[in-house]
């Protein structure tokens, strides 16, 4: 059974914080992404990586940086939370076949 | 890169079949069409994946015509636990772009 694991389900930060979220999987997938969901909006990918130390700015990735320092894990960092970084921020894999994505369970992050 | 479009919502009640059509007139020859299924709180899950004609796994069918300019995913024998948020990608399975997501079409199961 596949396992992409989301460290955390529910996190609450303050303004100002530097905020990390894991992602870690193990199914040796080379490429991770990185998305937010927001009512209305959709998933908006933040960061995308194709191996690791790669990694290419999705369609969101002001205020958000990323590390990828082994194949398993894709960090996604949040230099300085914000309030409108409170979301659901989902990781998902995705095979060189490009058959079947597989996402985590996702973190619901509130910054107050 | 193809973009889609899906009905915002759907309605359907216990054993009928569902379809939702999603079109994609801009489709490129690289393209592929997969469907993804979300739950409330949860990360989308994958349905099916295909190029052309018809393709069918345990869960659901989809029907690609020729021209491929649209695609219908089927759920037959609908249950409540079938609500959920149903998405059409359309792209190349690799890269960056893999896993556009569009809004999506919302089917409420009713009993």
């Amino acid at each position: 059974d596949v396992k992409v694991t989301q460290s955390s389900r529910y996190l609450v930060k303050r303004t100002g914080e530097k905020v990390f979220l894991e992602c870690v999987q193990d199914m040796d997938h080379e490429n991770m992404f990185w998305y937010r969901q927001d009512p209305g909006l959709g998933l908006r990918l933040i960061y995308f990586s194709y191996d690791v130390k790669m990694k290419e700015k999705g369609d969101i990735p002001e205020g958000y940086s990323v590390s990828r320092e082994k194949k398993e894990r894709f960090s996604l960092i949040l230099e300085s939370a914000s309030t409108n970084q409170t979301s659901m921020y989902l990781c998902a894999i995705l095979g060189l076949t490009g058959t079947e994505a597989f996402f985590g369970q996702g973190t619901r992050l509130t910054v107050v | 890169l193809a973009k889609t479009t899906q009905p915002i919502s759907m309605d359907s009640y216990e054993g009928q079949e569902v379809n939702i059509t999603c079109s994609h007139n801009n489709i490129a020859t690289n393209d592929y069409i997969t469907w993804y299924q979300q739950f409330p709180s949860q990360g989308p899950r994958f349905i099916i994946q295909g190029y052309k004609t018809k393709v069918t796994n345990e869960v659901a069918s989809l029907f690609i015509p020729a021209d491929r300019k649209s695609s219908t995913l089927s759920l037959p024998r609908v249950s409540l636990s079938d609500t959920a948020v149903y998405y059409c990608l359309v792209g190349v399975p690799t890269g960056r772009r893999a896993l556009t997501f569009g809004s999506g079409t919302r089917l409420q199961v009713q009993p």
